[in-house]
């Protein structure tokens, strides 16, 4: 069975810029959520969805939004990118979100 | 709120060495917790996880966490490491419903001395 996928693997934006993200969870998953990894703050979860609606989101400001498809798959964008924004956006996929999560190889996004 | 704590930010060990890797959290009901493995601009790779039942897991090469409810630990061992053990590992807690996402430690970077 496929694993998670992420596309793409790397982005270079300006500030001001907008972005979106892109993941296919693993097959049969209905699933995904998103999380952002900095050195400073750490893996911080942003917002899980679940049969395309969005259960929970984390602490994260406006900007950052997603969605998820029919099909499970998943995007999220960030409007109006920061230099704060640069950071490496792991999805996660699970059955149901009540077990084991299974990631990505992620997305590293870098804002200039 | 929960939270997890992983006390050592890095741990250097001889290869072939024993290995503890603490983690502690803070939880009001019983989590569910997970240990993941990252190598350098890699994603998440899960090791092990504790649902319920037996306190001591076994996980994937050859890695294993005890749950300690009374200590609030999480502590995974190797009893013999490897040198492509050299990572960064991460402790995670989640909550049944699994909407809120999962919480995880600073992570502990693992070093293996030749």
């Amino acid at each position: 069975k496929a694993g998670v996928t992420q596309t793409p693997r790397y982005l270079i934006k300006t500030r001001g810029q907008q972005v979106t993200l892109s993941c296919s969870p693993i097959s049969g998953h209905r699933s995904v959520s998103w999380y952002q990894q900095t050195p400073g703050q750490g893996l911080q979860f942003l917002f899980e969805y679940f049969s395309e609606t969005q259960r929970n989101k984390g602490n994260f400001p406006g900007r950052f939004s997603g969605r998820q498809f029919s099909n499970s798959r998943s995007e999220m964008n960030v409007s109006t990118l920061e230099l704060g924004d640069s950071a490496l956006y792991l999805c996660a996929s699970s059955f149901s979100g009540e077990e084991t999560q299974y990631f990505g190889p992620g997305t590293r996004l870098l804002v200039l | 709120a929960q939270s997890v704590t992983q006390p050592d930010i890095h741990i250097t060990v001889s290869e072939g060495a024993s290995l503890e890797l603490r983690c502690n959290y803070s939880y009001g009901a019983t989590p569910y917790l997970f240990w993941y493995v990252q190598s350098p601009g890699q994603g998440l790779q899960l090791l092990l996880k504790y649902f319920s039942g037996d306190t001591l897991v076994q996980g994937i090469k050859g890695f294993e966490a005890e749950f300690k409810r009374s200590q609030s630990s999480f502590n995974l061992r190797k009893p013999s490491v490897h040198w492509s053990d050299a990572a960064e590992y991460f402790c995670a807690v989640g909550e049944r419903g699994g909407a809120d996402g999962l919480t995880f430690g600073k992570g502990t970077h693992l070093i293996i001395q030749p």
